[in-house]
């Protein structure tokens, strides 16, 4: 059975940079037209797509978050990862990491499994 | 980006009743649309993909349907433990874009 859980800090400092990690275990992240996704949700509200990384490394990011957000993946280790910098409060949600298949005419791209999720908090 | 827009924001319905939650996409998705149930402090799970396929052990109760910009997800014979906020999401786009809608509230009376 396939699980990710993330791991990381629960209190960034604002200007500070966020960190991630989502430990894959179940599964390969190498595994061929899966993509690997980070998705967060403030408190109260819904859900908002962060970014991917593909089974061959390459990232895809949400245009409103592109210019702070680096997703990358650790094949040896079988973990992906996220940063985002310059954190504000806005920036405080639950983190979650989940799973996708994906790529051009796939036609695919449903989230099928998902961490548990981590609540960040940005607060000095 | 493609907005997605969910209807009623809450829905109130008695056990053993059917329930009907609606999303529409401003702009055409095919059936690139997925459906997931978030129960309170749990993380998403996938309800429907690709408008209608249930998704492993998804009950019959789910069903979904619908094509473009507008969908339907009926929960048929509610049962209290299908209280939670429904979110629809989109992958239409490549490279990907992936929105999801505000969420449906459904409450069982």
């Amino acid at each position: 059975q396939l699980q990710l859980q993330e791991s990381g800090p629960g209190l960034v400092k604002p200007s500070e940079t966020l960190s991630l990690t989502c430990t894959v275990s179940g599964g390969s992240i190498s595994t061929r037209n899966y993509f690997w996704g980070w998705i967060r949700q403030a408190p109260g509200k819904g859900l908002e797509w962060i970014g991917s990384v593909s089974y061959s490394g390459g990232a895809y990011y949400n245009p409103s978050l592109k210019s702070r957000v680096t997703i990358s993946s650790d094949t040896s280790e079988n973990h992906f990862s996220l940063t985002l910098s310059s954190v504000t409060a806005t920036d405080t949600s639950v983190y979650y990491c989940a799973r996708h298949p994906g790529g051009y005419g796939s036609g695919k791209g449903e989230f099928d499994y998902w961490g548990q999720g981590t609540l960040v908090t940005v607060s000095s | 980006e493609i907005v997605m827009t969910q209807s009623p924001a809450t829905l109130s319905v008695s056990p053993g009743q059917r329930a009907t939650l609606s999303c529409r996409a401003s702009q055409s998705v095919s059936t690139n649309l997925a459906w997931f149930q978030q129960r309170p402090g749990q993380a998403p799970r996938l309800l429907i993909y690709g408008a209608s396929t249930r998704a492993t052990g998804i009950p019959a109760r789910f069903s979904g349907s619908g094509f473009g910009t507008e969908f339907t997800l009926v929960i048929s014979t509610l049962q209290s433990e299908d209280s939670a906020i429904y979110y629809c999401q989109q992958y239409n786009d490549w490279p990907p874009l992936y929105t999801f809608g505000q969420g449906t509230k459904l409450e069982i009376k």
